[in-house]
């Protein structure tokens, strides 16, 4: 059983464009929800990340709109640049419970020039 | 400087074989994980340690034993190697109820 679904698998936007990734979650104990970055070669390294008790949060270009009466949870790239070409993934997380991440499936994002 | 260390980056072996990967952090963290992640990128977790003590054991085959020395090491044995493992393995590393997990570059395993 999945427990954190994410979409779409890939995403091809066009540089200056907004880049959306969404996700879904089933257990309500998650107390953690952060995303992701993974380039070729590389491991995963934190882009930005929220706590239930806010509805959104903004690093520069990067925003993870939250909603939790849906479960669901969404990345916003504004002004998409070709350095932003990686695989994406959302997470979940019972801090103070297990630490470990659930993953989503990734999501292989493409910007052209 | 690196924060998370992974050692080989490359590992090819024969089926059958017996290998070891391992990992180290400079990070004074007090928990490490292992993920495995597959062909399709999916990243799952095998086992975390919490100040050397086993937390979590995602119902990884036996073949796969880890050891953790000290808090700054978690070393991932794999006996009886298997086409089936061949995949990226990850070291990460966090603060127990802290939120940031940081990850090893990932040892690339082949299993031949």
């Amino acid at each position: 059983q999945q427990q954190v679904k994410q979409s779409p698998q890939s995403l091809i936007v066009q540089k200056g464009g907004i880049s959306i990734i969404n996700c879904a979650y089933e257990n309500t104990a998650f107390d953690y929800f952060p995303w992701y970055q993974q380039f070729p070669g590389k491991g995963p390294a934190l882009l930005i990340a929220i706590r239930p008790d806010v509805s959104e949060k903004k690093e520069g270009r990067f925003t993870i709109s939250f909603n939790k009466s849906a479960k669901q949870f969404s990345l916003h790239i504004m002004d998409s640049q070709p350095g932003d070409s990686a695989t994406y993934f959302c997470a979940a997380s019972m801090l103070n419970r297990d630490d470990k991440i659930i993953f989503g499936k990734g999501t292989r994002l493409h910007i052209l020039p | 400087d690196t924060a998370v260390s992974q050692t080989p980056k490359y590992l090819v072996t024969q089926m059958g074989n017996d290998k070891s990967i391992k990992c180290e952090q400079n990070l004074g963290h007090d928990t490490m994980y292992w993920y495995k992640q597959d062909s399709k990128k999916f990243l799952k977790i095998m086992f975390s340690y919490n100040n050397k003590e086993l937390i979590i054991n995602e119902t990884v085959p036996n073949r796969f034993s880890p050891k953790s020395p000290d808090k700054a090491h978690l070393n991932l044995h794999i006996n009886s190697l298997e086409l089936g493992d061949s995949a990226v393995y990850f070291c990460a590393s966090s603060q127990w109820g802290r939120d940031e997990a940081f990850f090893g570059q990932g040892t690339r395993l082949t299993v031949v």
